[in-house]
C-alpha cells in the first residue's frame, strides 16, 4: 500500500512571495503519478500538476512547478508570485501506473493561506 | 467538454435512514469513476471504484454501497445511516485504461446525519 504525507498542516506567506509545499510517499511501484490538488473555500477539487515518475524532468503550469526527486521520494509543489486566489487546501495524491484505475491515495492536505 | 454532476448539494439525514447519492459524467465513453468521502480537516478517502457498468471495486468495509446502472452514472447508497457517515462526498471520474493520470472531480455533497 502506498502512504502520502504531507507534514505542514498550514502555511502563510505574502502576496507575491514564493512558497513551497512539501509531500513526501511510499510506495514499492517503480511506475506511478503524482498529483497536487487544490481545494478552495468552494471544496472543488481541481487538478493544479501532475508529474509521471518515469520523466525525469520537472512538471510546470504557469507559477506552478515542481520538484521530484524519486530517489528521495519527495515531491514538493512550489508557487511563484503568490495570489490572493492562492489560497486553499493543497493535496499531494499517488496513483499507480497500470494499476487497473484503482483510485488515488491522497495526503491530509496543507491549508495555504496568502496575506494581502 | 467534459462535466461531471453530483446531487443533491447538500443533505441532512436522520440516523437510520436511507441514503442516495449520485453522479452522473457527460462528454465522455467508459469513465472509470470514483467515491471518495472526506471527513472534516483530512484528506480523501476512496470507498468505490468503477471500471464499467455493474463492475464495483470497494476499498473500505463499511454500510455503504455503490452502484453503476448506466455508463456515466454512479450511485452511492446506503440502507441505515450512521452518524459516522457524516462527511463530504466527493465523486471523480477519469479517462478508461489502467492508468489513473488525474482524477476530475465533481463539486460534491456535504451529507449531515443527525
Amino acid at each position: 500500500a502506498q502512504t502520502v504525507t504531507q507534514s505542514q498542516p498550514e502555511m502563510s506567506v505574502q502576496e507575491a512571495e514564493t512558497v513551497t509545499l512539501s509531500c513526501t510517499y511510499d510506495t514499492s511501484e517503480s511506475n506511478y503519478y503524482l498529483f497536487w490538488y487544490k481545494q478552495p473555500p468552494s471544496r472543488q477539487m481541481i487538478l493544479v500538476i501532475r508529474q509521471e515518475a518515469y520523466k525525469q524532468q520537472n512538471a510546470t503550469e504557469n507559477r506552478f512547478s515542481v520538484n521530484f526527486q524519486k530517489a528521495a521520494k519527495s515531491f514538493s509543489l512550489k508557487i511563484s508570485d503568490s495570489q490572493l486566489g492562492d489560497t486553499a487546501m493543497y493535496f499531494c495524491a499517488f496513483g499507480r501506473s497500470g494499476g487497473g484505475a484503482d483510485g488515488l491515495t491522497f495526503g491530509k492536505g496543507t491549508h495555504l493561506i496568502i496575506q494581502p | 467538454s467534459q462535466t461531471i454532476h453530483q446531487w443533491p448539494a447538500t443533505l441532512v439525514q436522520p440516523v437510520g435512514s436511507p441514503l442516495s447519492l449520485e453522479c452522473t459524467v457527460e462528454g465522455t465513453s467508459n469513465p472509470n469513476l470514483y467515491w471518495y468521502r472526506q471527513a472534516a480537516g483530512r484528506g480523501l478517502q476512496l470507498l468505490f471504484y468503477s471500471v464499467g457498468i455493474g463492475q464495483i471495486s470497494s476499498e473500505v468495509p463499511q454500510n455503504l454501497s455503490a452502484s453503476r446502472p448506466q455508463d456515466r452514472q454512479f450511485i452511492l447508497s446506503s440502507k441505515k445511516l450512521l452518524l459516522s457517515d457524516s462527511g463530504f462526498y466527493l465523486c471523480a471520474w477519469t479517462g478508461p485504461g489502467p492508468d489513473t493520470v488525474g482524477q476530475y472531480f465533481g463539486p460534491g455533497t456535504r451529507l449531515t446525519v443527525t
